[in-house]
Protein backbone atom coordinates (compact mmCIF):
# COMPACT_ATOMS: atom_id res chain seq x y z
CA UNK A 1 0.00 0.00 0.00
CA UNK A 2 1.52 3.32 -0.82
CA UNK A 3 2.25 5.77 1.74
CA UNK A 4 -0.40 8.83 0.19
CA UNK A 5 -3.33 7.57 -2.28
CA UNK A 6 -4.99 10.32 -4.25
CA UNK A 7 -8.26 10.10 -6.17
CA UNK A 8 -7.90 10.16 -9.82
CA UNK A 9 -8.06 12.50 -12.08
CA UNK A 10 -8.92 14.06 -13.92
CA UNK A 11 -11.28 16.17 -12.46
CA UNK A 12 -13.71 18.87 -14.50
CA UNK A 13 -16.05 21.97 -12.90
CA UNK A 14 -17.85 24.86 -14.13
CA UNK A 15 -16.43 28.19 -12.71
CA UNK A 16 -18.38 28.64 -9.18
CA UNK A 17 -18.63 25.15 -8.14
CA UNK A 18 -17.04 23.65 -5.30
CA UNK A 19 -14.25 21.15 -5.59
CA UNK A 20 -13.49 18.38 -3.15
CA UNK A 21 -10.20 16.80 -3.53
CA UNK A 22 -9.62 13.96 -1.08
CA UNK A 23 -6.28 11.57 -0.46
CA UNK A 24 -5.76 8.63 2.08
CA UNK A 25 -2.92 7.48 3.84
CA UNK A 26 -0.94 4.87 5.88
CA UNK A 27 1.18 5.19 9.06
CA UNK A 28 -0.17 7.20 11.98
CA UNK A 29 3.31 8.42 13.10
CA UNK A 30 2.89 12.48 14.54
CA UNK A 31 2.90 14.19 11.03
CA UNK A 32 1.92 17.19 8.93
CA UNK A 33 -0.12 17.40 6.15
CA UNK A 34 -0.37 19.56 3.16
CA UNK A 35 -1.75 20.78 -0.23
CA UNK A 36 0.38 21.68 -2.88
CA UNK A 37 -0.52 23.41 -6.38
CA UNK A 38 1.31 23.05 -9.57
CA UNK A 39 0.39 24.56 -12.89
CA UNK A 40 1.69 23.39 -15.96
CA UNK A 41 5.96 23.06 -16.26
CA UNK A 42 6.46 24.94 -12.91
CA UNK A 43 7.32 23.71 -9.68
CA UNK A 44 4.59 22.78 -6.70
CA UNK A 45 3.72 25.88 -4.36
CA UNK A 46 2.09 24.94 -0.96
CA UNK A 47 -1.32 25.72 -0.34
CA UNK A 48 -2.17 24.52 2.75
CA UNK A 49 -1.10 22.65 5.83
CA UNK A 50 -2.35 21.48 8.92
CA UNK A 51 -0.93 19.01 11.75
CA UNK A 52 -4.65 18.52 13.26
CA UNK A 53 -7.60 16.90 12.94
CA UNK A 54 -10.38 19.53 11.72
CA UNK A 55 -10.85 22.04 9.38
CA UNK A 56 -8.38 24.89 8.60
CA UNK A 57 -9.54 27.60 6.25
CA UNK A 58 -8.07 30.14 4.07
CA UNK A 59 -9.89 32.23 2.20
CA UNK A 60 -11.48 30.13 -0.71
CA UNK A 61 -9.39 27.08 0.58
CA UNK A 62 -10.52 24.46 3.60
CA UNK A 63 -7.94 21.87 4.64
CA UNK A 64 -9.93 18.90 6.07
CA UNK A 65 -7.85 16.29 8.18
CA UNK A 66 -9.59 13.11 9.79
CA UNK A 67 -6.85 10.88 11.77
CA UNK A 68 -9.26 8.30 12.60
CA UNK A 69 -10.07 7.23 9.14
CA UNK A 70 -6.81 8.63 7.87
CA UNK A 71 -8.28 10.81 5.07
CA UNK A 72 -7.15 14.52 3.93
CA UNK A 73 -9.30 16.98 1.67
CA UNK A 74 -9.04 20.18 0.34
CA UNK A 75 -12.36 21.84 -0.49
CA UNK A 76 -12.30 24.73 -3.13
CA UNK A 77 -15.28 27.20 -2.92
CA UNK A 78 -16.26 29.25 -5.68
CA UNK A 79 -13.56 27.66 -8.05
CA UNK A 80 -12.39 30.28 -10.68
CA UNK A 81 -10.44 29.23 -13.81
CA UNK A 82 -7.35 30.46 -12.37
CA UNK A 83 -7.78 27.01 -10.26
CA UNK A 84 -7.37 25.07 -13.14
CA UNK A 85 -4.07 23.08 -11.83
CA UNK A 86 -2.83 19.66 -10.76
CA UNK A 87 -3.34 19.49 -6.95
CA UNK A 88 -0.64 17.19 -5.05
CA UNK A 89 -1.25 16.02 -0.90
CA UNK A 90 1.78 15.19 1.42
CA UNK A 91 3.02 14.41 4.21
CA UNK A 92 5.84 14.50 6.51
CA UNK A 93 7.01 14.00 9.49
CA UNK A 94 7.83 16.12 11.97
CA UNK A 95 11.71 16.61 11.90
CA UNK A 96 13.93 19.20 9.85
CA UNK A 97 14.95 15.98 7.54
CA UNK A 98 11.59 14.49 7.12
CA UNK A 99 10.93 13.45 3.31
CA UNK A 100 7.62 14.29 1.78
CA UNK A 101 5.73 11.81 0.71
CA UNK A 102 3.31 13.26 -2.49
CA UNK A 103 0.32 11.62 -3.85
CA UNK A 104 0.07 11.50 -7.42
CA UNK A 105 -1.70 14.30 -7.93
CA UNK A 106 -5.31 15.24 -9.29
CA UNK A 107 -5.67 17.77 -12.52
CA UNK A 108 -8.78 20.15 -11.92
CA UNK A 109 -9.88 22.13 -14.88
CA UNK A 110 -12.41 24.97 -14.28
CA UNK A 111 -14.21 25.91 -17.19
CA UNK A 112 -15.60 29.51 -17.96
CA UNK B 1 8.29 35.25 -0.10
CA UNK B 2 11.16 32.82 0.07
CA UNK B 3 11.97 32.50 -3.62
CA UNK B 4 13.85 29.68 -5.15
CA UNK B 5 15.46 29.38 -8.53
CA UNK B 6 16.68 26.55 -11.04
CA UNK B 7 19.10 27.22 -14.04
CA UNK B 8 18.33 26.43 -16.90
CA UNK B 9 14.77 26.04 -16.76
CA UNK B 10 15.05 24.08 -19.64
CA UNK B 11 17.86 21.74 -21.75
CA UNK B 12 18.05 19.55 -24.84
CA UNK B 13 21.54 17.55 -24.20
CA UNK B 14 22.82 14.24 -26.87
CA UNK B 15 23.03 11.48 -25.37
CA UNK B 16 25.97 10.68 -23.67
CA UNK B 17 26.70 14.17 -22.46
CA UNK B 18 26.34 15.57 -18.86
CA UNK B 19 24.25 18.43 -17.67
CA UNK B 20 24.62 20.39 -14.19
CA UNK B 21 21.23 21.94 -12.84
CA UNK B 22 22.02 24.62 -10.08
CA UNK B 23 19.36 25.27 -7.39
CA UNK B 24 20.12 28.34 -5.55
CA UNK B 25 17.99 29.85 -2.56
CA UNK B 26 17.58 33.52 -3.39
CA UNK B 27 16.62 35.10 -0.04
CA UNK B 28 17.45 32.48 2.87
CA UNK B 29 20.13 30.21 4.05
CA UNK B 30 19.64 26.65 2.83
CA UNK B 31 21.30 23.72 5.26
CA UNK B 32 19.47 21.16 3.13
CA UNK B 33 18.15 20.63 -0.43
CA UNK B 34 16.32 18.18 -1.69
CA UNK B 35 16.09 16.90 -5.15
CA UNK B 36 13.24 15.51 -6.70
CA UNK B 37 12.09 14.02 -10.49
CA UNK B 38 8.79 13.84 -12.27
CA UNK B 39 7.83 11.99 -14.91
CA UNK B 40 4.63 13.47 -17.12
CA UNK B 41 1.44 12.89 -15.52
CA UNK B 42 3.25 11.50 -12.03
CA UNK B 43 4.03 12.49 -8.95
CA UNK B 44 7.34 13.94 -7.32
CA UNK B 45 9.87 11.16 -6.60
CA UNK B 46 12.50 12.53 -3.86
CA UNK B 47 15.77 11.53 -5.61
CA UNK B 48 18.36 12.80 -3.09
CA UNK B 49 18.39 14.99 -0.01
CA UNK B 50 21.48 17.05 -0.14
CA UNK B 51 22.99 18.77 3.22
CA UNK B 52 25.67 21.63 3.25
CA UNK B 53 29.06 20.57 3.64
CA UNK B 54 28.18 16.48 3.57
CA UNK B 55 27.47 13.80 1.04
CA UNK B 56 24.22 13.58 -0.45
CA UNK B 57 21.89 10.94 1.04
CA UNK B 58 19.86 9.08 -2.25
CA UNK B 59 17.06 7.22 -2.06
CA UNK B 60 17.04 3.62 -3.23
CA UNK B 61 17.36 3.05 -6.74
CA UNK B 62 18.52 6.28 -7.45
CA UNK B 63 22.43 6.01 -8.73
CA UNK B 64 24.51 7.93 -6.78
CA UNK B 65 27.51 7.97 -9.40
CA UNK B 66 24.78 9.01 -12.28
CA UNK B 67 23.39 11.78 -10.29
CA UNK B 68 25.78 14.53 -8.67
CA UNK B 69 24.70 16.33 -6.27
CA UNK B 70 26.83 18.80 -4.50
CA UNK B 71 25.53 21.24 -1.89
CA UNK B 72 28.82 23.83 -1.68
CA UNK B 73 27.37 26.69 0.19
CA UNK B 74 24.14 27.33 1.88
CA UNK B 75 22.61 28.92 -0.80
CA UNK B 76 23.40 26.43 -3.75
CA UNK B 77 22.72 22.58 -4.97
CA UNK B 78 23.94 21.27 -8.06
CA UNK B 79 22.96 18.66 -9.78
CA UNK B 80 24.57 16.79 -12.33
CA UNK B 81 23.41 14.48 -14.61
CA UNK B 82 26.08 11.89 -15.88
CA UNK B 83 26.23 10.18 -19.12
CA UNK B 84 22.65 11.51 -19.50
CA UNK B 85 20.32 8.54 -21.45
CA UNK B 86 17.18 9.29 -23.23
CA UNK B 87 15.31 7.93 -20.32
CA UNK B 88 16.73 10.18 -18.02
CA UNK B 89 14.65 13.31 -19.53
CA UNK B 90 12.18 14.20 -17.07
CA UNK B 91 11.27 17.51 -15.45
CA UNK B 92 13.70 17.91 -12.41
CA UNK B 93 12.46 20.02 -9.34
CA UNK B 94 14.62 21.22 -5.85
CA UNK B 95 13.60 22.04 -2.87
CA UNK B 96 15.04 24.27 -0.50
CA UNK B 97 14.74 23.74 3.65
CA UNK B 98 15.73 27.18 5.44
CA UNK B 99 17.86 26.33 7.95
CA UNK B 100 15.65 25.19 11.55
CA UNK B 101 12.92 24.96 9.59
CA UNK B 102 10.48 22.07 9.45
CA UNK B 103 10.45 19.80 6.60
CA UNK B 104 6.68 21.19 5.55
CA UNK B 105 8.63 24.78 5.14
CA UNK B 106 10.85 23.76 2.43
CA UNK B 107 10.13 26.29 -1.05
CA UNK B 108 10.20 24.70 -4.49
CA UNK B 109 11.92 25.46 -7.49
CA UNK B 110 10.27 25.78 -10.77
CA UNK B 111 11.72 22.55 -12.13
CA UNK B 112 14.48 22.04 -15.09
CA UNK B 113 12.83 20.05 -18.14
CA UNK B 114 15.45 17.93 -19.23
CA UNK B 115 15.39 16.21 -22.64
CA UNK B 116 18.05 13.72 -24.12
CA UNK B 117 18.03 12.83 -27.53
Amino acid sequence: QKEVEQDPGPLSVPEGAIVSLNCTYSNSAFQYFMWYRQYSRKGPELLMYTYSSGNKEDGRFTAQVDKSSKYISLFIRDSQPSDSATYLCAKVLTGANSKLTFGKGITLSVRP
Amino acid sequence: GAVVSQHPSWVICKSGTSVKIECRSLDFQATTMFWYRQFPKQSLMLMATSNEGSKATYEQGVEKDKFLINHASLTLSTLTVTSAHPEDSSFYICSALPTLAEAYEQYFGPGTRLTVT
